[in-house]
């Protein structure tokens, strides 16, 4: 069965700084997504970035990057410049290239961006 | 805003009670998650229906059904309510299956006292 942890439950950073989040995995698949979802106080999970294990380049999204290393089932989320809206719970989470498609999430990193 | 709609956004119920919760896809979504979200289990798949049919099954309770109609949306089911029952849950959609992304709804919050 494929787990997902992040060893962080909370961090706080501020405003304008740099922050990584961490997550590792365990699977034995070798074709699989792996997501940053981000949950706002508002409660609505937001799809942050996507990588394909596939890929070797890491993905990116204007301040949002990750940092995949597959040998070591690591991927790490860092926001740069980060920004007070920032501030929300930060989910890293597995699927299967395959039929069984559901996500599989961490428990979540809680991130609060200091003025 | 994703697309997915959920009803309702609250809800608050006594134990023992049965509960609805519904879920209107993405238009032209063909594929439905649930999912529930509570503070000791976080996030969990409960079940996925693919253009009306059952998909995958996850750690969903017998007490929990769902569906999908021909219109695609979605029905969650929750009988003889507990306490422990009491969470988010949320309604993904996706165009496909397998190699799709999914697109949550805002969820319905679900009290049980």
């Amino acid at each position: 069965a494929q787990t997902v942890t992040q060893s962080q439950p909370e961090m706080s950073v501020q405003e304008a700084e740099t922050v990584t989040l961490s997550c590792t995995y365990d699977t034995s698949e070798n074709n699989y997504y792996l997501f940053w979802y981000k949950q706002p106080p508002s409660r609505q999970m937001i799809l942050v970035i996507r990588q394909e294990a596939y890929k070797q380049q890491n993905a990116t999204e204007n301040r949002f990057s990750v940092n995949f290393q597959k040998a070591a089932k690591s991927f790490s989320l860092k926001i740069s410049d980060s920004q007070l809206g920032d501030t929300a719970m930060y989910f890293c989470a597995f699927m299967k290239m395959n039929r069984d498609d559901k996500i599989i999430f961490g428990k979540g990193t809680r991130l609060h961006i200091l003025p | 805003d994703s697309g997915v709609t959920q009803t309702p956004k609250h809800l608050i119920t006594a134990t023992g009670q049965r509960v609805t919760l519904r879920c209107s896809p993405r238009s032209g979504d063909l594929s439905v998650y649930w999912y529930q979200q509570s503070l000791d289990q976080g996030l969990q798949f409960l079940i996925q229906y693919y253009n009306g049919e059952e998909r995958a099954k996850g750690n969903i309770l017998e007490r929990f059904s769902a569906q999908q109609f021909p219109d695609l949306h979605s029905e969650l089911n929750l009988s003889s309510l507990e306490l422990g029952d009491s969470a988010l849950y949320f309604c993904a959609s996706s165009v496909g299956a397998g190699e799709f992304e999914q697109y949550f709804g805002p969820g319905t919050r679900l009290t049980v006292t």
